[in-house]
């Protein structure tokens, strides 16, 4: 069945470090792609979505590209801050439905 | 803006007894979700619904049950709580919207159940 790798648990920065959060997936069709993100105490809100139209997602300054070649969907940030501390989700889209979450990265900002 | 509220925030329970989570929605969203998350699993669906009167099983249903008696208000049943259901729990709405490829989902603050 469709799946999402997170390999990376866990991740610590410095500020103005740049931020690369590794995402792999698994599916036989053509999902659309999406990072949440989950501050402290707070639910998941979605951060940004990419389908197969338009490749790339960019939000708050965050970047995430979908490769079809290598089934990844990486979320980059060229300078983060502290306030970027949180977790975050890597989904795929069964459909117009259902999710199919990662497990997760907790990202900590040192700073 | 989107607004999920989640009741209660905490809730200590006692293994054999009944907990009853509840969830209430503003967006007038047709669909709604439950998820647990839990280290390293990230989330996992329980239970969700298309709409009052519906409820659908996810990927995780044993040992719990779902009501949508409401277009506002999704409970997720646990009739015999045990301690591996210790987890916090996530309600969502879903709004997929025209054209949509996925729908956004709309969390709540979550629950944090413990079962001793």
């Amino acid at each position: 069945g469709d799946s999402v790798t997170q390999k990376q648990g866990q991740v610590t920065l410095s500020e103005d470090d740049f931020l690369f959060i590794n995402c792999t997936y698994s599916t036989t069709t053509y999902p659309t792609l999406l990072w949440y993100v989950q501050y402290l105490g707070q639910g998941p809100q979605l951060l940004l979505k990419v389908t197969t139209a338009n490749n790339k997602g960019i939000s708050r300054g965050f970047e995430a590209t979908y490769d079809k070649g290598t089934t990844s969907f990486h979320l980059q940030k060229a300078s983060v801050q502290e306030s970027d501390s949180a977790v975050y989700f890597c989904a795929l889209a069964e459909g117009s439905w259902q999710l199919i979450f990662g497990s997760g990265t907790q990202l900590t900002v040192m700073p | 803006e989107a607004a999920v509220t989640q009741s209660p925030r905490n809730k200590v329970a006692v293994t054999g007894g009944k907990v009853t989570l509840s969830c209430n929605q503003t967006n007038n969203h047709n669909n709604m979700y439950w998820y647990r998350q839990d280290t390293g699993h990230g989330l996992r669906l329980i239970h969700y619904s298309y709409g009052a009167g519906s409820t659908e099983k996810g990927d995780i249903p044993d040992g719990y049950k779902a009501s949508r008696p409401s277009q506002e208000n999704f409970s997720l049943i646990l009739e015999l709580a045990t301690p591996s259901q210790t987890s916090v729990y996530f309600c969502a709405s879903g709004d997929a919207g025209w054209g949509d490829s996925a729908e956004t989902l709309y969390f709540g603050s979550g629950t944090r159940l413990t079962v001793l």
